[in-house]
């Protein structure tokens, strides 16, 4: 599976938009882009993912490049709770391989 | 409510006793998976199974056994814990396609 690059870690304001760049140069075709996060020590949650349409749901906004070679979770008024680390992982649909890499550490700040 | 649960959430034991993590998940999810979590090293998966009956390596297997006789239940065993296995686990499931994975709240074990 395609390997991905997030940015270590990034700040935002209360009630901004938080956009989280992901870079997966290398991705194939039948591999989906998806977004975890990490609050402190508690299990990782699924966020959204996607193929190469955008998606919405009521979480995030997940924005993918028409080469889909990068993507941009959108947390549209983030607030204190989303201080997290994010998680993007792409894999082929029904394949094992989840690799989390470092992610990017939000912190959303008042 | 769908939820992934795991027994205990802590556990502090002794180098070599025989102990089992359970998990278990109440979505009739086909694939279930292991993961340990330490500082540094992020999350790395230990076992996971594609249904039951069906059961893979992840990237670090040693040491530890998996069963899958139902498809709800999936336990994590150490045969012979030792100091290296200290770490915070997870137990994850998800639909065979077309689906994230949903994590446990983690079992925080050392082993002295």
């Amino acid at each position: 599976d395609a390997k991905t690059t997030q940015p270590p870690s990034m700040d935002c304001a209360e009630g901004r938009a938080a956009n989280l760049p992901c870079n997966h140069s290398t991705i194939s075709g039948n591999e989906y882009v998806y977004w975890y996060r990490q609050i402190h020590s508690q299990g990782p949650q699924y966020i959204i993912h996607g193929l190469k349409n955008n998606e919405t749901n009521e979480m995030a906004s997940l924005i993918i490049t028409e080469d889909r070679k990068s993507s941009t979770l959108i947390l549209p008024h983030a607030t204190l709770r989303d201080t997290a680390v994010y998680y993007c992982i792409v894999r082929v649909d029904n394949n094992n391989d989840m690799r989390f890499g470092a992610g990017t550490r939000l912190t959303v700040k008042p | 409510e769908a939820q992934v649960t795991q027994n205990p959430r802590y556990l502090i034991t002794v180098t070599g006793k025989k102990l089992t993590v359970t998990c278990s998940q109440n979505m009739n999810h086909e694939y279930m998976s292991w993961y340990r979590q330490d500082p540094g090293l992020g999350l790395r998966q230990i076992y996971y199974s594609m249904n039951v009956e069906v059961t893979d390596k992840g990237d670090v297997p040693e040491g530890y056994k998996v069963s899958r006789k139902e498809k709800r239940n999936f336990p994590l065993i150490l045969e012979s814990p030792s100091p290296n296995q200290t770490s915070l686990y997870f137990c994850a499931s998800r639909r065979a396609s077309g689906s994230g994975q949903f994590f446990g709240p983690g079992t925080r074990l050392t082993v002295l």
